[in-house]
């Protein structure tokens, strides 16, 4: 398995907190994605990083920020949590091997729940 | 209309049978990906493929380009190969961004 990890796995908030999600990984892939998955919908993105501090937004990035500081990791901010951002949230990674068309590989995922 | 369109959305077999998944989309694409994701579980990888066809164990992907269609097959299905199967396109452009289908729900019976 792809060596990539989120946490927290299971978080419960209220409404106006702010919330951060980590994704850690080991494979030094330069990609890294974070997504939203809701009923009905398919995996949506959030924001993605093409490198250390390079950063853009995706199709669903309202309401979240996110920073990627080192290779390694890539944390995503709820900045004020709404009942709209409960979900489950998944990170990926791409990009191995210097190449951007690899496989993705997927943290198991952080449920997020907003009250 | 979605760019990654996946049918049936819900499928129900019986152990041993051949299954079917399909994938139609829009856009242009670098790569096309088969995704496994069982309940309340991760999503694994299980194919990406530009052309042609792959084989795993008893999994087979194919794709074409000209028509824009994959299709998922499953041979002699087994009660756990029960998950949501997903495709996936890397569209062409920067950072290989993945568009997701919904998603088909497959559930296999003994």
């Amino acid at each position: 398995d792809a060596g990539i990890t989120q946490s927290p796995r299971h978080k419960v908030t209220e409404t106006g907190t702010p919330v951060t999600l980590r994704c850690h990984q080991t494979e030094n892939h330069r990609y890294m994605y974070w997504y939203r998955q809701d009923p009905g919908h398919g995996l949506r993105l959030i924001h993605y990083s093409y490198g250390v501090k390079d950063t853009d937004k995706g199709e669903v990035s309202d309401g979240y920020s996110v920073s990627r500081s080192k290779t390694e990791d890539f944390l995503l901010t709820l900045e004020s949590a709404t009942s709209s951002q409960t979900s489950v949230y998944f990170c990926a990674i791409r990009g191995g091997q210097g190449t951007m068309n690899t496989e993705a590989f997927f943290g198991q995922g952080t449920r997020l729940t907003v009250v | 209309k979605n760019e990654v369109e996946q049918s049936p959305q819900n499928l129900t077999a019986q152990e041993g049978e051949f299954i079917t998944i399909n994938c139609s989309y829009s856009v242009g694409i670098s790569a096309l990906h088969w995704l496994q994701q069982h309940p309340g579980g991760g999503i694994v990888s299980l194919f990406m493929l530009s052309s042609g066809k792959k084989k795993h164990g008893r999994l087979i992907a194919t794709i074409n380009i000209q028509e824009k269609h994959s299709s998922l097959h499953i041979t002699a299905s087994h009660p756990r190969d029960s998950a949501v199967y997903i495709c996936a396109v890397s569209n062409t452009g920067t950072a290989s961004k993945l568009t997701f289908g919904t998603g088909t729900r497959l559930q296999v019976t003994l």
